[in-house]
């Protein structure tokens, strides 16, 4: 099975930075990896998939790459409602095996 | 607007049943693949099972291969989680989630709030 790594697993910043989370494939999966994001106590939101499409009403500030079987989820410049964890998400073909999760919080 | 309402969770003894619903409004149901997600009280997000838009389709975690087992009645817009054998690491928040498309190999863009499932004697 292909095994998806997230980085960091947990990450502070201040308001206004730019943040990076990177997961990667151990095996191709083109562009079907998926971002979430889950904010303390409350069910997981779909941000990006296809790699790099924004899901409708998600803010500008969020962006999503490839580079091979590297993906990366940045955020432009962090907010203080952006507080969560990020999950990354492989769904080229079973299992659709999640990313360990990314906490972020607020420094 | 798209609804999910998950219920049929609770507290069973190990190597107990319990069959998990998944009441879906505000779109086409036999038009898109669903998702059963869980994630253990502190723990990340884990794939359980998915099934396609017909329902011809079907795919599980190995962790619940030969005891759990996803279904779909599109005539009554309802997804079903039949879990067997139910161990004390399958104690968790299950999530019923809507595929972006008909097949599986999709994105999940809505989910429902949860419904917990606990395992002990």
């Amino acid at each position: 099975d292909i095994q998806m790594t997230q980085s960091p697993s947990s990450l502070s910043a201040s308001v206004g930075d730019r943040v990076t989370i990177t997961c990667r494939a151990s095996q191709g999966i083109s562009n079907y990896l998926a971002w979430y994001q889950q904010k303390p106590g409350k069910v997981p939101k779909l941000l990006i998939y296809a790699a790099s499409t924004l899901q409708s009403g998600v803010p500008s500030r969020f962006s999503g790459s490839r580079s091979g079987t590297d993906f990366t989820l940045t955020i432009s410049s962090l907010q203080p409602e952006d507080v969560a964890t990020y999950y990354c998400q492989k769904y080229n073909s079973a299992p659709f095996t999640f990313g360990q999760g990314t906490r972020l919080e607020i420094k | 607007e798209v609804q999910l309402l998950e219920s049929g969770g609770g507290l069973v003894q190990p190597g107990g049943s319990l069959r998990l619903s998944c009441a879906a409004s505000g779109f086409t149901f036999n038009n898109y693949a669903m998702t059963w997600v869980r994630q253990a009280p502190g723990k990340g997000l884990d794939w359980v099972s998915s099934i396609s838009a017909t329902g011809g389709s079907t795919y599980n975690a190995d962790s619940v291969k030969g005891r759990f087992t996803i279904s779909r009645d599109n005539s009554n817009n309802s997804l079903y989680l039949q879990m067997n054998s139910l161990r004390a690491e399958d104690t968790a928040v299950y999530y019923c989630a809507k595929a972006g498309s008909g097949d599986v190999a999709a994105r999940s863009n809505y989910w429902g709030q949860g419904t917990l499932v606990t395992v002990s004697s």
